[in-house]
């Protein structure tokens, strides 16, 4: 079945670029879903990021949408988030998942990664 | 933005019992867009419902939702082990919209 693995840096410095990367195996990214970086903290709870089509056309959190960028690379089968200017408040765990065909909730997930902004 | 507000914060319960969960929206939404999941350490949300009272793949039927307008809830009929747990709900509608802060379901 479809899962999905996060990966990246678990460790950030302040001011700098938080970039990660979600794998989807035994399925296609190419496919009528959409696929969201989400995360959590305990301070905020979870929260989305950013969502995606493979075709492209992204939406973001209006609360991040100036320091966020998301893609996804068909040839690789890889959803891609980059986070800049971090800070402290921006660790957490991070999530991806995929969105369902019915509505914007969440039928998949991965098992996410933890990422520390720290110098 | 609508606000989601659950309560309780902690639900002490013992298996075999019932629980009940309340989501409560800063204002009315669609029950078509009310969802919950359950999260348990050091894994990922899972989902259990959507659209206010329907079951995801494989949740038993243990697990009810209802409401409307503001006032949504999470029924767990019968405790079972494994569903302690912290629950969260979630309204979306044309984006992902917000997710409550969670109810822990403690033994």
């Amino acid at each position: 079945q479809v899962q999905l693995q996060e990966s990246g840096p678990g460790l950030v410095k302040p001011s700098e670029t938080l970039s990660l990367t979600c794998t989807v195996s035994g399925g296609s990214i190419i496919s009528s879903f959409y696929w969201t970086w989400i995360r959590q903290t305990p301070e905020k709870g979870l929260e989305w990021i950013a969502y995606i089509y493979y075709t492209g056309s992204p939406n973001y959190n209006p609360s991040l949408k100036s320091r966020v960028t998301i893609s996804v690379d068909t040839s690789k089968n890889q959803l891609s988030l980059k986070l800049s200017s971090v800070t402290a408040a921006d660790t957490a765990v991070y999530f991806c998942a995929r969105q369902s065909h019915w509505g914007n909730y969440f039928d998949l997930w991965g098992r996410g990664t933890l990422v520390t902004v720290s110098a | 933005e609508i606000v989601l507000t659950q309560s309780p914060g902690t639900l002490s319960l013992s298996p075999g019992e019932r629980a009940t969960l309340s989501c409560r929206a800063s204002q009315s939404v669609s029950n078509s867009f009310l969802a919950w999941y359950q999260q348990k350490p050091g894994q990922p949300p899972r989902l259990l419902m959507y659209a206010t009272s329907t079951r995801a793949t494989g949740i038993p039927d243990t697990f009810s939702g209802g409401g409307s307008g503001t006032d949504f809830t999470l029924t767990i009929s019968r405790l079972a082990p494994e569903d302690f747990a912290v629950y969260y709900c979630q309204h979306y509608g044309n984006s992902p919209g917000v997710f409550g802060q969670g109810t822990k379901v403690e033994i």
